[in-house]
């Protein structure tokens, strides 16, 4: 398979404690995205990367939430102790540069629960 | 600020009615569309995409857009709905580099 992926798909989490999630992209593409998604809602955008270059953060991106994608390939997003307003889906996805209509492609998200 | 509304959030209907989901957008600039789809348990598909051209624009499973442009608007349509098409729908506006999406329409079909 050659989609986007995430992992963990499903993370449980004790309140203050950290927790990473991982995305590979689609290999080609040099344009990785993190997204939030809680029921009910639409997915709401956190942070972009070009290749390793951190080009956007939401104001939802707090201090504690942090994004990294060290070699232009995989990224982490990493949230510092967690809070139980954290609990929703992260969803990762990414697309190619040069067209401005490229497709933005999802992976299938990662859930986390703060308990 | 790009936003994106969605008018409906519960849309119910029985199988082969005809459907019809609105999307409007605000953004001042050249402005890309989409409609993805969410189905149960599973991750966010395109369905269409418009990026200029022919303002109706047709994509998987029978569905179609027409992209309205004196009404910032942006409607997904079916002449014909499935019990399979019960699902997430979300409408998403690209001016920049990132999507902004809508709330999401959730569409169940009765069989």
């Amino acid at each position: 398979d050659t989609g986007v992926s995430q992992d963990p798909r499903h993370k449980i989490t004790k309140r203050g404690q950290n927790v990473t999630f991982r995305c590979d992209p689609i290999s080609e593409h040099n344009r990785l995205y993190w997204y939030r998604q809680t029921l009910g809602q639409g997915p709401e955008f956190l942070t972009y990367f070009q290749n390793e270059a951190q080009l956007e953060k939401s104001r939802l991106l707090s201090d504690r939430f942090s994004a990294e994608r060290p070699k232009g390939s995989f990224s982490t997003l990493e949230i510092q102790r967690t809070e139980q307003g954290d609990s929703a889906m992260y969803l990762c996805a990414s697309s190619s540069s040069g067209h401005s209509g490229n497709t933005i492609y999802f992976g299938e998200g990662s859930w986390l629960t703060v308990v | 600020a790009q936003s994106v509304s969605q008018h409906n959030h519960h849309v119910i209907l029985s199988e082969a009615a005809s459907l019809e989901l609105g999307c409007n957008y605000s953004y001042g600039g050249t402005v890309n569309l989409f409609w993805y789809v969410q189905y149960p348990g599973q991750h966010l598909q395109l369905l269409l995409k418009y990026f200029s051209g022919d303002p109706l624009v047709k994509g998987i499973k029978g569905f179609e857009a027409e992209f309205i442009k004196s009404k910032f608007s942006f409607n997904l349509r079916k002449p014909s709905v499935q019990w399979s098409d019960t699902a997430e729908y979300f409408c998403a506006a690209r001016g920049n580099e990132k999507l902004t999406f809508g709330t999401g329409t959730r569409l169940t079909i009765i069989p």
